[in-house]
Parts: C-alpha cells; structure tokens; sequence
C-alpha cells in the first residue's frame, strides 16, 4: 500500500524567502507524484507533477519539485515567496501502472502562511 | 479544457434529510471520477469511486446505502447522502481523470460543495 507524509502541518515563511514543502512517499515501486494547492474552500488545483523523465519539475507560479528514489522524496521549492502563495499544500500519489486506476493518496497537507 | 464543476457550491439541511450533489466533467468524457471527504483542516479522503454504467466501488468504512452514487452519463456523476446527519457535515469534492496525453495520470478537481447539516 503507498503512503504519503508531509512534514510540518504548518509553514511559515517570510515574503520573499525560499518555501520548502517536504514530502515522502511509500511504495514498492517508485509512484507518479503530484502536488496541489487548495484556496479556502475551494477544490486543488495542479501545481507540477512527476510520471517519468527528468526529475526536475517545474510547475506553475514559480513552484518546482525534485524526484529522489534514493530518498522516496519528492520535495517542493520556490525561491522566493509571495503574499500570494499562502495556501494549504497536498502531496499525493497514484500507481504507476497506468490504466485506469488513477486512484490517489493524499499526505495531509502543509499549510503555508507568508508573513510581510 | 478540462473542467469539472459541482453543485451546488454549499447547501444547508436539517437533520434527516436527503442531499444530492452534481459533478460534471464540462469539456471532456469521463468513465470514472471520484468521491473525496474533507474534514475541517484535514487531507481528503476517497470515499469511493464512480463508474459510468456500472457500480461505484466505495472504500473501506464508507456506507454505500447512505452516500449512493449514480454515474448516468459520461459527463455526469452524483452524490446522495441519505438520511443526513450532522456528523456527515463536510467538504465534498469530486474529480474527474484527463484524457488527453499531456493529462496522462492526472486528476482535475471539483470546486467543492460544502454540506452543512443541522
């Protein structure tokens, strides 16, 4: 069965500093990762995704992303912060069988705050 | 492309009553989409999921007679909790897979409906 673990509930950084979202993962094969943010009541939106290939992955509004097997992590950065960016963070993950089973496991979240 | 809508956006019950929430897959077809749960300042959680023709296929502890799920259409899933109740009080969310290559593997979200039972 995979897993998915989110290091720190809460972050808290300043406007303009570097945000480090940490994630790991369990599984018996490396997974497809994703991570996605959610507004106040509202559904997730995609912020980058790993499936294959380069393991570097750039996503929208700044964020990137870096897939370690070696460390089953798939961290997300983004160099400078902005008001803008508070918001609650999920990492999650599906098998990498393909098909139709896109079945996703969410972590439980970071919640990013950015302090002016 | 690739947008999936629900409705309502909140609704309000008493307590006994019966609601029903839509997810629509606006620009594309979906044969499955899914059923999350999402507790006040906690992860989502899959309640089950949605096969268009066929039987939802709900997850471990969720009462399928209580949240019955009908996937009717290829662009048209919903969800009915029966008999409401306050504990059922939450976030509802539901997601579509893409179908377009540069979507392999993902989902697209919902906008949430947010059920308050008194």
């Amino acid at each position: 069965a995979q897993s998915v673990t989110q290091l720190g509930s809460h972050v808290s950084v300043s406007e303009g500093a570097l945000v480090l979202l940490r994630c790991n993962y369990s599984s018996s094969v490396p997974p497809y990762l994703f991570w996605y943010v959610q507004y106040p009541n509202q559904g997730l939106q995609l912020l980058l995704k790993y499936t294959t290939g380069a393991t570097l992955v750039k996503g929208i509004n700044g964020f990137e992303a870096e897939f370690k097997k070696s460390e089953t992590s798939f961290h997300l950065t983004k160099p400078s912060a902005h008001m803008s960016d508070a918001a609650e963070y999920f990492c999650a993950v599906t098998p990498n069988s393909g098909g139709s089973n896109y079945k996703l496991t969410f972590g439980k979240g970071t919640l990013l705050t950015v302090n002016p | 492309g690739a947008v999936v809508s629900q409705h309502p956006s909140w609704v309000i019950c008493k307590s006994g009553t019966s609601v029903k929430i839509e997810c629509r897959s606006l620009d594309f077809q979906a044969t499955t989409m899914f059923w999350y749960r999402q507790f006040p300042k906690q992860s989502l959680m899959l309640m089950a999921t949605s096969n268009e023709g066929s039987k939802a296929t709900y997850e471990q502890g969720v009462e399928k007679d209580k949240f019955l799920i009908n996937h009717a259409s290829l662009t048209l899933s919903t969800l009915t909790v029966t008999s409401a109740h306050p504990e059922d009080s939450s976030f509802y969310i539901c997601s579509a897979p893409g179908v377009a290559a540069s979507a392999y593997n993902e989902q697209f979200f919902g906008p949430g409906t947010r059920l308050t039972v008194l």
